[in-house]
């Protein structure tokens, strides 16, 4: 089965950015997308097809995906951007999730 | 705004079968345009997505969960359903409800989740 792979941990401190990779076989030729979650919450979608931002998502946030890697971009992060994010493709009629990665702002 | 909002029993006792229904509100489950999801999450693991509807009854399942798994759709109560059988503790999780906007180019997302609800599997 697809697997897509993440490091479990970022950290970082505020104004910095934060490229949070997402890794599977030839992923650039899929479209990927990104969630976040918080502590008790749902998911909710931050970038999708690649690098489309959802209306409400902050202009920090930028996605590209090419070769075999997604990657998430949170450009000048700020403490609110503490979270979990995971990224999801589309491989064999399945819904395919990343294993998650955790950014800490410090 | 599309709403969507988990219920059924936050407990199941092992073996048995668990059942979820997910009500769209703002919205009509019947429109065609959408694909709908259940997806789960074990308390401090990653997200698992269980399986799909579309308006006509077609679905498609997680590989590793189809043989215990079905989802329906009830178009006249904007609603659809979702049964696993044969649960052990392993199923202990949230789980979510979450739309799939149809579009062209092969590209599959959620753009919107229900809250979840924690379901535990124990005796």
């Amino acid at each position: 089965s697809y697997e897509l792979t993440q490091p479990p941990s970022v950290s970082l401190s505020p104004g910095q950015t934060a490229n949070i990779t997402c890794s599977g076989d030839k992923l650039g030729d899929k479209y990927a997308c990104w969630y976040q979650q918080k502590p008790g919450q749902s998911p909710v979608l931050v970038i999708y097809q690649d690098s489309k931002r959802p209306s409400g998502i902050p202009e920090r946030f930028s996605g590209s995906n090419s070769g075999n890697t997604a990657t998430l971009t949170i450009s000048g992060t700020q403490a609110m951007d503490e979270a979990d994010y995971y990224c999801q493709a589309w491989d064999s009629s399945t819904y395919v999730f990343g294993t998650g990665t955790k950014v800490t702002v410090l | 705004q599309v709403q969507l909002q988990e219920s059924g029993p936050g407990l199941v006792k092992p073996s048995q079968t668990l059942s979820l229904t997910c009500t769209v509100s703002g919205g009509s489950i019947s429109s065609g345009s959408y694909y709908w999801s259940w997806i789960r999450q074990p308390a401090g693991k990653g997200l698992e997505w269980i399986g799909r509807i579309y308006t006509s009854g077609s679905s498609n399942y997680n590989p590793s969960l189809k043989s215990r798994v079905t989802i329906s759709i009830d178009t006249s109560k904007n609603q659809f359903s979702l049964k696993m059988s044969s649960v052990t503790a392993a199923d202990t999780a949230v789980y979510y409800c979450a739309r799939d906007p149809i579009s062209s180019g092969s590209t599959y997302y959620f753009d919107y989740w229900g809250q979840g609800t924690l379901v535990t599997v124990s005796s």
